[in-house]
């Protein structure tokens, strides 16, 4: 059973349309990241948080933006989704202090935009 | 950002047969981690490694730390279709302690059985 959960898991929407991507995490983890995916590829951090009203970019820029307003809540938004958008958005957490280093990701949004 | 340097990029093999992977970097980590990724699905971690040259493994996986703290392999003995998937390899940094990982490009592993 998962830990931290993405909603939804697929989601096609017209151009220009706001959306939100929904991430929680039931672990109590500080540390919250969201990355982006095409088929196959690798992983490009877009955004992370290292804890309540703490949010940082990523390695790639994204016209997306983050919250952080509770430990278990890291949503996304796109204020006006195209189809460069397209992709697979992937969250993750983990701990902070424990030297434990590992993420624990969920199983990810598919967006369309058409 | 740091890189890490994956390979093989991809790979095509039969049933049991065995399989081999690496990262390799020109800097230092203190924490190396291997992740599968199935289709559909976030990736999932394997092995964590967390001292220079500590071989570890999980099943039909082995992993290890390289002594220079610049690479790891990751090798699956016996493969069964299952196996199919792309394999990350992560490290921390050592002179960012606490922070996130670096991922490699991965690696495609198909099975054919």
């Amino acid at each position: 059973e998962a830990d931290i959960y993405q909603t939804p898991r697929y989601l096609v929407i017209g151009t220009g349309k706001k959306i939100t991507l929904e991430c929680s995490q039931t672990m109590g983890h500080d540390k919250m990241y969201w990355y982006q995916q095409d088929p196959g590829m690798e992983l490009h951090l877009i955004h992370y948080s290292y804890g309540v009203n703490s949010t940082e970019k990523g390695d790639l820029s994204s016209e997306s933006t983050v919250s952080r307003i509770r430990t278990e809540h890291f949503p996304l938004t796109l204020e006006s989704a195209r189809p460069s958008h397209t992709s697979q958005y992937l969250c993750a957490s983990s701990e902070y202090f424990t030297g434990d280093y590992g993420y624990t990701f969920g199983s990810g949004t598919r967006l369309t935009v058409v | 950002g740091q890189q890490l340097n994956q390979s093989p990029q991809s790979m095509f093999i039969q049933e049991g047969e065995d399989v081999s992977m690496n990262c390799t970097s020109s800097s230092i980590f203190n924490t190396w981690l291997w992740y599968k990724q199935e289709p559909g699905e976030g990736p999932v971690l394997l092995i964590a490694l967390y001292k220079a040259g500590e071989l570890t493994s999980n099943g039909r996986l082995t992993a290890q730390f390289g002594i220079t703290r610049k690479d790891s392999f990751l090798n699956i003995s016996a493969s069964i279709p299952s196996d199919v998937g792309i394999y990350f390899c992560a490290g921390q940094l050592e002179e960012t302690s606490g922070s996130r990982l670096t991922f490699g490009e991965g690696t495609q592993l198909t099975v054919n059985p």
